[in-house]
């Protein structure tokens, strides 16, 4: 069974603090996506990475994708309260389109 | 230029009545899928289509519940003489091509529709 864990699980946080999320897998993704989902609504997509040791960044936001497709970070600098929410990475692994969702990170800024 | 749309938002039935749940996909999408997130849970793939077929529906449990994509109209997630345990948030998400290109594969997902059963 291929796994997402993601950690850490839960995370509260003054604004202005950085703030990293990580996404760990055993498996080898051809690419991995991470979405933030607010309460009562649907994920929406931040950012999909597909090269090994890709970097985007998204204003305060930059991403990872680990140089062997296994795993991902999103760091936050100089967090704000509209960061709130739950932080999702999901991923494909070869010739497949079942998103693989990892367990999630509860993220919560405090103003 | 509309998301993905499902309807209805909030859903609440009694045990052995049906549930129909319906996705509209974006614009130029046509693919669909079907995920399940139980409370606290992370998102579970059911089925995936395109416009007419049912390409993978392996995640789907093959009691009860079954899907469509017709050539006109949304895509319908049916569940038959739903129970307590079929209580939980049911996304839809589309994307416009299929696994062959990783970008135009990305699904992009719908606000959700909430299945409560009493």
């Amino acid at each position: 069974t291929q796994l997402l864990e993601q950690s850490p699980q839960f995370l509260s946080i003054q604004e202005g603090e950085n703030l990293t999320v990580y996404c760990n897998s055993s498996s080898v993704f051809s690419s991995l996506q991470w979405y933030r989902q607010e309460p009562g609504e649907g994920p929406v997509l931040l950012v999909t990475v597909v090269t090994g040791g890709e970097v985007k960044k998204l204003k305060r936001l930059t991403f990872q994708f680990g140089d062997a497709r296994k795993d991902s970070s999103l760091h936050i600098t100089a967090a704000q309260p509209g960061d709130t929410g739950l932080y999702l990475c999901a991923g494909t692994t070869s010739g497949t389109y079942k998103y693989i969702f990892g367990t999630g990170t509860r993220l919560k800024v405090l103003a | 230029n509309a998301g993905v749309m499902q309807n209805p938002r909030h859903l609440v039935r009694r045990r052995g009545q049906e549930a129909r749940l319906r996705c509209s996909p974006m614009k130029g999408h046509s693919h669909v899928y079907w995920y399940r997130q139980l409370p606290e849970e992370g998102l579970k793939f059911m089925v995936y289509l395109q416009k007419e077929n049912i390409i993978d529906e392996s995640g789907m449990p093959k009691e009860r519940f079954s899907a469509e994509f017709p050539k006109e109209g949304p895509s319908i997630l049916r569940i038959q003489q739903v129970v307590r345990g079929d209580s939980a948030a049911y996304f839809c998400a589309s994307s416009p091509s299929g696994h062959m290109d990783l970008f135009l594969s990305t699904q992009y997902f719908g606000p959700g529709t909430r299945l409560t059963v009493l």
